[in-house]
Formats: structure tokens, C-alpha cells, sequence
């Protein structure tokens, strides 16, 4: 069984660009929720995905935006990158949307740096 | 509002003491409480969950962590710190459907 996977594992961006970043889910998951992590902080929820739409967002502008495809994949893009989305982009995916009962499975994470 | 709160964000022992991490959390918070471990450039893996089943909850690895209402805290604890459980260690809870994460205890295993 394959677990969550995520790319690129780095990545360097400069102010104004926009970046994509992937999540394979782990096989049977319908539900990805992706995090940031900045340095030395705990991860902060950006959003959660079920069954192809949004079912959830954290307190990210609208800059920050995602797509879960037909296979439960998912992309995070965001817009208009700045210095303080320099962070660790972590993807979760678990067999349901209900945070309680569900188990989130982590990927390594995305670590994108923003000069 | 600040939902958790881990005291102490760098943590070292000795190899064979006693782990004890430090969480409490917000009493407006409802009680699913979880311990998350990070390895160096690895996602977080679960540890255990509270869910008001049993007031000791017995995780992986040989942690444990114990829900004190009265305290309004989930400390982590291991009888005997091994050297593979140096990592980050973070608690965190549900509320409104999604994770809050505290900011993390690094533990640091001295040989």
C-alpha cells in the first residue's frame, strides 16, 4: 500500500509567482486537507478537500487555492506568493471528512521558500 | 483564541528517563485531543487520541497521555526515553471540524 506522497520536496519561488504543489493520496482516501508549517510553528489548516470539493477552510486568503481530482489527488496553488509563505506544505488524506473518526495519514510535506 | 498550548518547546533528557511533554488546552475546546510526532524531514505520524473513552490513553511506541479535566491537560509521557524519540512532538485538538496544532516540543534524547 502506497502511502501519501508529495512533490516537489523543495522548491524555490521568488515575491509575485505562483507555485502548484501535488498530493497523491493514500490508495482508498477520499479526503485530503493540506497544511502550512512555518518554521517552528505547528502546522495551520489551509483546507480540506472531500470527494472532489472543498468541505472546509482555514483562516488563508483567497490567494491560497486547491483542486482535488477524479483519484483523490489533490493540488495547492497559490497566487502572488510573499515572504511569509516561505513554509513546509504539508498534504493529509484520510478515508473520510470527519476529523473525529478518520485518521489523517501525513506526506513528507513541500518545502518552499519564497525570496 | 489559542486551542492548546505546549509549555516548553525544547525538551532534553537522558536515555532511559523519563519523557514528560507538556499540553493543555482550552476548556471551551471539545474533547478529541491527539499527540503527533514529527520525524526530521518526515509528516507527522499519529501518536494516540483522547475521545472521552477512557481518561489514559496508551498511543505508540510506549507513550502515553493522560486527559485531567480539572487541569485542563494531555501530557505525553514514556517511561524510558530512547534515543529514536528524539523528533518534534506536537498536540493538538478538533474544534469546528478542523486541527489546531500547538507550536511544537523539540526532545532532544541525551546518550
Amino acid at each position: 500500500e502506497t502511502g501519501v506522497t508529495q512533490s516537489p520536496t523543495h522548491l524555490i519561488k521568488t515575491r509575485g509567482q505562483q507555485v502548484t504543489l501535488r498530493c497523491s493520496s493514500q490508495s482508498g482516501h477520499n479526503t485530503v486537507s493540506w497544511y502550512q508549517q512555518a518554521l517552528g510553528q505547528g502546522p495551520q489548516f489551509i483546507f480540506q478537500y472531500y470527494r472532489e470539493e472543498e468541505n472546509g477552510r482555514g483562516n488563508f486568503p483567497p490567494r491560497f487555492s486547491g483542486l482535488q481530482f477524479p483519484n483523490y489527488s489533490s493540488e495547492l496553488n497559490v497566487n502572488a506568493l510573499e515572504l511569509d509563505d516561505s513554509a513546509l506544505y504539508l498534504c493529509a488524506s484520510s478515508l473520510g471528512a470527519e476529523p473525529h473518526y478518520n485518521e489523517q495519514f501525513f506526506g513528507p510535506g513541500t518545502r518552499l521558500t519564497v525570496l | 483564541a489559542q486551542s492548546v498550548t505546549q509549555l516548553g518547546s525544547h525538551v532534553s533528557v537522558s536515555e532511559g528517563a523519563l519523557v514528560l511533554l507538556r499540553c493543555n488546552y482550552s476548556s471551551s475546546v471539545p474533547p478529541y485531543l491527539f499527540w503527533y510526532v514529527q520525524y526530521p524531514n518526515q509528516g507527522l505520524q499519529l501518536l494516540l487520541k483522547y475521545t472521552s473513552a477512557a481518561t489514559l490513553v496508551k498511543g505508540i511506541n510506549g507513550f502515553e497521555a493522560e486527559f485531567k479535566k480539572s487541569e485542563t491537560s494531555f501530557h505525553l509521557t514514556k517511561p524510558s526515553a530512547h534515543m529514536s524519540d528524539a523528533a518534534e512532538y506536537f498536540c493538538a485538538v478538533i474544534r469546528r471540524n478542523q486541527f489546531y496544532f500547538g507550536t511544537g516540543t523539540s526532545l532532544t534524547v541525551i546518550p
